[in-house]
């Protein structure tokens, strides 16, 4: 069946605009994780949804950052203000209830701010 | 101390040898221990996981794990040209992964 599915691909901003990535996760999975992926380092981890209950937001690194999850299914990470120190790949992963399963990842959304 | 730490690399092993992976974590109460591998500018594609302490293989690859060490490690026997990545160890005590840096393995001809 499909897997994740993430738009756009690829985004270049100006510093100072706002930006939203989208994350559609695999049909049935009710658990969604957002990471961000820079330059030369790691996974980072930056907020998990999970059906209907409050997201854990513990990961995102500014009140410029937030999502939402619509429906339990699409999710929408918005930066606002974008700096040049949140380019990165920002990938998106679901599975299907939380706890130990296995999380499958998107291709992710490479964020370019100028 | 960084939560997951994984042997730094490059690691570059000969065609049909054994690639060594090691990865040891911080978090006494991890439950659960994923290897994830991610070609140049592609996600992140599971390869194993493994919860209980002792091997697992699958085809080419085994994870081994021990909590009491907490130490997890993947092997990948008969390294092919195409097994070169960069493998991430991730692990978790509930849903939230926290990844290592990562090990690149070239696997050379």
């Amino acid at each position: 069946g499909a897997g994740v599915s993430q738009s756009p691909s690829n985004k270049v901003t100006e510093k100072g605009k706002d930006v939203e990535l989208r994350c559609d996760p695999i049909s049935g999975h009710t658990a969604l994780y957002w990471y961000r992926q820079s330059l030369g380092q790691g996974l980072e981890f930056l907020i998990y949804f999970q059906g209907n209950s409050a997201p854990d937001k513990s990961g995102l690194p500014s009140d410029r950052f937030s999502a939402e999850r619509t429906g339990g299914s699409v999710s929408t990470l918005t930066i606002q203000r974008t700096q040049q120190e949140d380019s990165a790949v920002y990938l998106c992963a679901s599975s299907l209830s939380r706890g130990t399963d296995t999380q499958y990842f998107g291709p992710g959304t490479r964020l370019t701010v100028l | 101390q960084k939560e997951v730490e994984q042997n730094s690399g490059p690691l570059s092993v000969p065609e049909g040898a054994i690639a060594s992976l090691n990865c040891t974590y911080s978090d006494r109460g991890s439950q659960s221990f994923f290897w994830y591998r991610q070609y140049s500018g592609k996600s992140p594609e599971l390869i194993m996981f493994i919860y209980s302490n002792g091997d697992k293989e699958d085809g080419r690859f085994t994870a081994q794990l021990n909590k009491a060490s907490q130490y997890v490690s993947l092997l990948i026997r008969d390294s092919q040209p195409s097994d070169s990545a960069t493998y991430l160890c991730a692990v978790s005590n509930d849903y939230k992964l926290s990844f290592g840096a990562g090990t690149t393995v070239t696997v050379r001809a």
